[in-house]
C-alpha cells in the first residue's frame, strides 16, 4: 500500500500544549503532504515536504522528514481549541491517498 | 480563487434508487479525484482523472458506480442502484497539474441511503 499510516489514531491535548503527529509509509516518495479536516468539512492542504528536505515551517506547524526511516511527524505548538479535527498525511506516488487519520481535540 | 465547487450538499435516497454528483474543480486544474468517506474513515479514493482520461479506477465498485470527466473540467458521480453501505460523504478535489501537487477539496456532498 502506497498510502502513509498515522499514529496515534486520537491524541487530547490541553490548549496551549504542543501536539505530536506520526506518519509511517512503505514506498519510496517524492513528496509527503499533511492535510486537516475539520469535522463535516473538506480536507485543507497543511504542508507538503518533497523526499530532498528534511524539515520544514509554515506557522506553528513544523514538519520533519527521515526518508530512511519512511516516517514523518507534525508539530503544531502552541495548540488551540480550532486545532480541533482530523490530520491526515499522504505519500502521492501516481494517486493520492489516505490513512485513516488522526483524531485531535484540544481542550480549552 | 474560486474554490472546488460540488452539489448538491446533502442528498437522501432510498435503496434501490439512483443518484448524481456534481463537481466543477477549480479553473485549469487538470487533475481531478472523487473520494467516498464513511463516518470515522479517511476518505478512499474512488476514481482519478487527468484531464478527462482515468489514471485509477481501481476502487470504485463499476456494477453501480460510474464517473465521467466530459471536456476535462466538470465531473460526474453516479451510483445506481443505491445500497445502505453507499451512505457516505463523496468529497471532490482538484491540483493543477498532477499528483505531487496540493489538492483543493470541495465540501462534500452528504449521501444518506434509506
Amino acid at each position: 500500500s502506497q498510502q502513509g499510516e498515522e499514529d496515534p489514531q486520537a491524541l487530547s491535548i490541553q490548549e496551549g500544549e504542543n501536539a505530536t503527529m506520526n506518519c509511517s509509509y512503505k514506498t519510496s516518495i517524492n513528496n509527503l503532504q499533511w492535510y486537516r479536516q475539520n469535522s463535516g468539512r473538506g480536507l485543507v492542504h497543511l504542508i507538503l515536504i518533497r523526499s530532498n528536505e528534511r524539515e520544514k515551517h509554515s506557522g506553528r506547524l513544523r514538519v520533519t522528514l527521515d526518508t530512511s526511516k519512511k516516517s514523518s511527524s507534525l508539530l503544531i505548538t502552541a495548540s488551540r481549541a480550532a486545532d480541533t479535527a482530523s490530520y491526515f498525511c499522504a505519500t502521492p506516488m501516481g494517486k493520492l491517498t489516505f490513512g485513516k487519520g488522526i483524531t485531535l481535540s484540544v481542550r480549552p | 480563487e474560486a474554490g472546488v465547487a460540488q452539489s448538491p450538499r446533502y442528498k437522501i435516497i432510498e435503496k434501490r434508487q439512483s443518484v448524481a454528483f456534481w463537481c466543477n474543480p477549480i479553473s485549469g486544474h487538470a487533475t481531478l479525484y472523487w473520494y467516498q468517506q464513511i463516518l470515522g474513515q479517511g476518505p478512499k479514493l474512488l476514481i482519478q482523472f487527468q484531464n478527462n482520461g482515468v489514471v485509477d479506477d481501481s476502487q470504485l465498485p463499476k456494477d453501480r458506480f460510474s464517473a465521467e470527466r466530459l471536456k476535462g473540467v466538470d465531473s460526474t458521480l453516479k451510483i445506481q442502484p443505491a445500497k445502505l453501505e453507499d451512505s457516505a460523504v463523496y468529497l471532490c478535489a482538484s491540483s493543477l497539474v498532477a499528483v505531487n501537487t496540493e489538492a483543493f477539496f470541495g465540501q462534500g456532498t452528504r449521501l444518506t441511503v434509506v
